[in-house]
């Protein structure tokens, strides 16, 4: 069975600062890979995705995500945070071995110091 | 751009009553998706649909019923309510076809049981 591990449930950063989300995934076959974004109130936004090719992938928002398969994980960075960036972040993984339906992490919650 | 509405925002019922949830999406998606949201377990997937008068239980299915009688409209139903169904409920569209396809997200109900 598929399963996706955000390690981390809260992550409180300096505006201006770096932020790395981390997301383990497992899957059997080759995966499809998401990162969605929810602000407060909002449904989910897609950020990124990533199916094949280039393993560094850039999104909306100025945020990328890199595929290490060896790592089973895609961990999503951004090199400077903004206050509008505080949200919640859920990593997903699907693909045609199941039905192309999602399993998603259970979110990392980021903070946003002025 | 693509849009997913749901019926309301918030939501009170008591126990023991149907519930209705209503999501309408206008961008002629075969998929839909029913998700709850808990804090720290991320996306559960409820209920799904491949195309009109298709569903297909995903990973939490008790309790739940659903229905597709038009393609663009998936209702949830929770036969009879519970506390233990207090939750944010999200619905999701998405083209048939490659696994690659984005999900698209309504904002969501809360729905509270007392």
């Amino acid at each position: 069975a598929q399963s996706v591990t955000q390690p981390d449930i809260h992550i409180t950063v300096s505006e201006g600062a770096s932020l790395e989300l981390r997301c383990n995934y497992s899957y059997g076959a080759t995966p499809y890979l998401f990162w969605y974004v929810q602000s407060p109130g909002q449904g989910l936004q897609l950020l990124l995705k990533y199916f094949s090719g280039d393993t560094l992938v850039q999104g909306i928002k100025g945020f990328e995500a890199e595929f290490k398969r060896s790592q089973s994980s895609f961990n999503l960075r951004k090199p400077s945070v903004h206050w509008s960036d505080a949200a919640e972040y859920f990593c997903a993984v699907g693909g045609s071995a199941a039905g192309n339906k999602l399993t998603f992490g259970g979110g990392t919650r980021v903070l946003v110091k002025p | 751009d693509v849009k997913v509405t749901q019926s309301s925002r918030y939501l009170v019922k008591r126990t023991g009553e149907k519930v209705f949830l209503e999501c309408v999406q206008d961008m002629d998606h075969e998929n839909m998706f029913w998700y709850r949201q808990d804090p720290g377990l991320g996306l559960r997937l409820i209920y799904f649909s491949y195309d009109v008068k298709m569903k297909e239980k995903g990973d939490i299915p008790e309790g739940y019923s659903v229905s597709r009688e038009k393609k663009e409209r998936f209702s949830l139903i929770l036969e009879s309510a519970s506390t233990n169904q207090t939750s944010m409920y999200l619905c999701a569209s998405r083209l048939a076809g490659s696994g690659y396809n984005e999900q698209f997200f309504g904002p969501g109900t809360r729905l509270t049981v007392l």
